[in-house]
């Protein structure tokens, strides 16, 4: 158990529809990243928030963005979905000596 | 810029043998690197990182892993394989201690462990 909570753990959409995910972070974590796995991949850092202000973004569009909230607990909105965006959506949160990764949200996109 | 190759998609080793899984990493900056285990449908566990306190580094489940700065290499080692070691192995680099810094934590494809009875 990492105290990382991630919801829902599955969905499948349509192409072209908008999906949010969510993440609970860890007590005392202000600092809250996003990674998209490909199947039979290592993930992918998608952006990190940090008290409530997105810091750092790996190479993603903006149809994917995000928000943190005062709780520090974080969404994924994704806009327009593509079939490759079919993936596991990892949560992290961190403290400045650990990340500690959610279970994930596997989305399907069809 | 930061990049991670683990050779080596599929490693399979008989119970009780030594597990060697390779990582290569490339860094502009002194890396932090982490060693992750993942299970089936599940998300990612830190095994050990290392942050330039000491080239070997500890971690759980008996893993262990050096830093070698002139092979530019952090090669992941347990002396005995169990059964239960069986999963998807990532090798990260960051710039960040814990894996944060503003461009995350940059995985390489990972390697599949399989241990045969």
């Amino acid at each position: 158990e990492t105290g990382v909570t991630q919801s829902p753990t599955h969905l499948i959409k349509t192409r072209g529809q908008q999906v949010t995910l969510r993440c609970s972070s860890q007590s005392g974590h202000n600092t809250v990243s996003w990674y998209q796995q490909a199947l039979g991949q290592g993930p992918q850092f998608i952006f990190q928030y940090y008290r409530e202000e997105e810091n750092g973004r790996g190479n993603f569009p903006p149809r994917f963005s995000g928000l943190q909230f005062p709780n520090y607990s974080s969404e994924l909105n994704v806009n327009a979905l593509e079939l490759d965006d079919s993936a596991l959506y990892l949560c992290a949160s961190s403290s400045d000596t650990e990340a500690f990764f959610g279970q994930g949200t596997r989305l399907t996109v069809v | 810029a930061q990049s991670v190759t683990q050779l080596g998609s599929h490693v399979s080793v008989s119970e009780g043998a030594l597990v060697l899984l390779r990582c290569n990493y490339s860094s502009s900056v002194p890396p932090y690197l982490f060693w992750y285990v993942q299970y089936p449908n599940q998300g990612l566990q830190l095994l050990l990182k290392y942050t330039s306190a000491a080239t070997l580094v500890k971690g759980i489940n008996g893993f262990e892993a050096e830093f070698k700065k002139s092979e530019t290499s952090f090669h992941l080692t347990k002396p005995s394989a169990h059964m239960s070691d069986a999963a998807e192995y990532f090798c990260a680099v960051s710039r960040g201690w814990g894996g944060g810094g503003a461009d995350g934590l940059t995985f390489g494809k990972g390697t599949h462990l399989i241990i045969q009875p």
